[in-house]
């Protein structure tokens, strides 16, 4: 079956140290995002991708990393620097052919720092 | 600047009942309108779509939409709720932003609650 797939479900960091999120996705889709959703608060746009080593900030991106080396492939690394990444983190992809698509989301991933 | 708006965040109803969960949004462009559902720690699930065409919306789960360009309004109708409809429900406007892509822009979600 197509879709997007983010592990881990859960994930425990302690404050000061890095850490990795994954997202895959098996849509053929050109187009990757994370958001981060708090609750009260909506999704809120972290990072994207629109190509192969190629992304751009959001609205939040301060305090994360991305890369896009494989077309599948949308890590987002949550660096120390982040203030408060207590978080649900979700990955989306579209594909691009026109602006009108919707977008296809993972099933999550909840970060909380201890 | 482009926003959503969900006026609700808490919708509690009675089950069988009929719900409005009212939605709008600003856009200086053309739009592309979305209801997505979220249940308890999982992603969002497309729930239904305007692009063009017929003001009113099909759904998934018996739920419908209608595009009010005048009042800027897309809000989501179920004549009779489930139990398991509750959820959360995000409203998203589909924006331009470069290259042929598009930007999901979502409202701060309406948390219906159905109650037996």
């Amino acid at each position: 079956d197509g879709g997007i797939t983010q592990s881990p479900k859960y994930l425990f960091r302690k404050e000061g140290q890095n850490v990795t999120l994954s997202c895959e996705q098996n849509l053929n889709h050109d187009a990757m995002y994370w958001y981060r959703q708090d609750p009260g608060q909506g999704l809120r746009l972290i990072y994207y991708s629109q190509i192969v080593n190629d992304f751009q900030k959001g609205d939040i991106a301060e305090g994360y990393s991305v890369s896009r080396e494989k077309k599948e492939s949308f890590p987002l690394t949550v660096t120390s620097a982040q203030k408060n990444p207590t978080a649900f983190y979700l990955c989306a992809s579209s594909p691009r052919d026109s602006m009108n698509t919707e977008a296809f989301f993972g099933q999550g991933t909840r970060l909380t720092v201890v | 600047a482009q926003s959503v708006t969900q006026l609700d965040s808490q919708v509690p109803v009675f089950e069988e009942a009929p719900v409005e969960l009212r939605c709008n949004y600003s856009s200086s462009v053309s739009v592309y309108l979305f209801w997505y559902v979220q249940y308890p720690n999982q992603g969002l699930q497309l729930l239904l779509k305007y692009l063009s065409g017929s003001t009113l919306v099909k759904g998934i789960n018996g739920f419908e939409a209608e595009f009010n360009k005048s009042q800027t309004s897309f809000h989501l109708r179920k004549p009779s709720v489930h139990i398991s409809d509750t959820a959360e429900y995000f409203c998203a406007v589909s924006v331009p932003f470069s290259g042929g892509y598009n930007k999901l822009i979502f409202g701060a979600g309406t948390r219906l609650a159905v109650h037996p």
